[in-house]
């Protein structure tokens, strides 16, 4: 069975640039999670989301926004990049709201 | 109160020999404790998880010690391998919530 993908793999953007990263739950998973890892660091909770609706947001600024399609894919979006916002972006999928979560092998992002 | 604190930021264990990695929360709300692997370039690897109705749980040469009055919990490595070198992360979950929340990670390098 296919994991959780993510795309792109890397990505490099310039300081106030936007950026979309996607991703695909396991096969039957209906919740999303985006996480933020800084190099050095544990995983950061972005967003969560669950059946399309946003369940859970971590303390992020409003720059940064997601959704949750109908098929369970999910968009993180995040606007007027700055440099700070240089990490790998994990996506994570879990088959309901509060089960076991499992991620994907994350997007690198590198702002210039 | 939101934090998990994870210690020791690296391990060197000979192979052969257990690995220790500790954990500690202060937020009596957290009551899911899972342990994640890292490798280099990869996502987190979910590896074991614990619920604090139970003190311990086994999977493999994987155990997770729970000491719900401490607040604190454990991963021990049994038999360690060089393969087990990778960064690990202890998370913590409030109640009815999907959010994760990571400590810091662990940094394990297991010697031939």
């Amino acid at each position: 069975d296919a994991g959780v993908t993510q795309s792109p793999t890397h990505l490099i953007k310039t300081r106030g640039q936007q950026v979309t990263l996607r991703c695909s739950p396991i096969s039957g998973h209906k919740s999303v999670s985006w996480y933020q890892q800084v190099l050095g660091q544990g995983p950061q909770f972005i967003f969560q989301y669950y059946e399309k609706e946003e369940r859970g947001r971590g303390n992020f600024p409003d720059r940064f926004s997601a959704r949750q399609f109908p098929n369970y894919s999910s968009e993180l979006n995040v606007n007027a990049l700055l440099l700070g916002d240089s990490a790998l972006y994990l996506c994570a999928s879990s088959l309901v709201l509060y089960n076991e979560q499992f991620f994907g092998p994350g997007t690198r992002l590198t702002v210039l | 109160q939101q934090q998990v604190k994870q210690s020791p930021q690296s391990l060197i264990v000979q192979k052969g020999g257990i690995s220790i990695i500790n954990c500690a929360y202060e937020n009596t709300a957290f009551d899911y404790f899972p342990w994640y692997q890292q490798f280099p370039g990869k996502g987190p690897a979910l590896l074991i998880a614990i619920r604090p109705d139970v003190s311990e749980k086994k999977e493999g040469r994987f155990t997770i010690s729970f000491n719900k009055s401490a607040k604190q919990f454990s991963l021990h490595i049994m038999d360690s391998q060089p393969g087990d070198s990778a960064t690990y992360f202890c998370a913590a979950s409030p109640g009815n919530t999907g959010k994760l929340i990571f400590g810091q990670g662990t940094t394990l390098q297991v010697k031939p």
